[in-house]
């Protein structure tokens, strides 16, 4: 089956600090990547949607300068949080969907996860 | 204002029990809408609906769409202790790049 993998699962920087989140499909390519974010005890909050070698859409209340996002291959999106403070402490999870028209054809996969802690 | 919304946002079963779980939306250029099991981690696909009065099934878990209310079920039977996870509805929506808008979803909780 399709599978995304994130790197690091987990982080912990100092405030101020840029900390660089990867995601990759391993096994099919993804022409369009997702970034979420799920604070304690809420539910995934679309940040940016990302097609691979354009420019992301970022949505409302997402500052594009704090989370860099690009997704250079059809295999890998970078999600880059900035001058990172404590607020931004969050579990960020990727998803990645396929381009192709067939049976997964709507299907988001999504990775495992990254928790990270600003200090 | 929130375009999925579910409910009920909490609930506790014995095993043995069946539950509901409900999900209503309202969005534009609507395409699918899906059920996710989260427990700890990411969130793990559970069902794709894109029609009206299909049910899907896998196990003792099922589920439908009404595309004319806008709303559908998540029914799990006879549950287990292992069913305890959050369970969220996600509608997929859009235009040219359709994305996924979350419910804050069920916290179901089975006790032994």
């Amino acid at each position: 089956g399709a599978v995304v993998s994130q790197h690091p699962s987990w982080v912990i920087c100092k405030s101020g600090t840029s900390v660089k989140i990867e995601c990759r499909s391993l096994d099919f390519q993804a022409t369009t990547m997702f970034w979420y974010r799920q604070f304690p005890k809420q539910s995934l909050m679309l940040m940016a949607t990302s097609n691979e070698g354009s420019k992301a859409t970022y949505e409302q209340g997402v500052e594009k300068d704090k989370f860099l996002i690009n997704h250079a291959s059809l295999t890998l999106s970078t999600l880059t949080v900035t001058s990172a403070h404590p607020e931004d402490s969050s579990f960020y999870i990727c998803s990645a969907r396929e381009g192709l028209a067939g049976p997964t054809y709507n299907e988001q996969f999504f990775g495992p996860g990254t928790r990270l802690t600003v200090l | 204002e929130d375009k999925v919304v579910q409910s009920p946002l909490s609930l506790v079963v014995h095993e043995g029990d069946t539950v509901t779980l409900n999900c209503s939306y309202e969005v534009t250029n609507f395409r699918s809408l899906l059920w996710y099991k989260q427990e700890k981690k990411a969130p793990t696909f559970l069902f794709m609906l894109t029609s009206s009065g299909i049910e899907k099934k896998s196990g003792r878990l099922s589920s439908i769409l009404d595309k004319k209310e806008l709303f559908s079920i998540l029914n799990i039977t006879a549950t287990q202790t292992g069913d305890s996870a959050v369970y969220l509805c996600a509608v997929e929506w859009g235009g040219s790049n359709y994305k996924l808008t979350f419910g804050k979803g069920t916290l179901l909780t089975v006790n032994p």
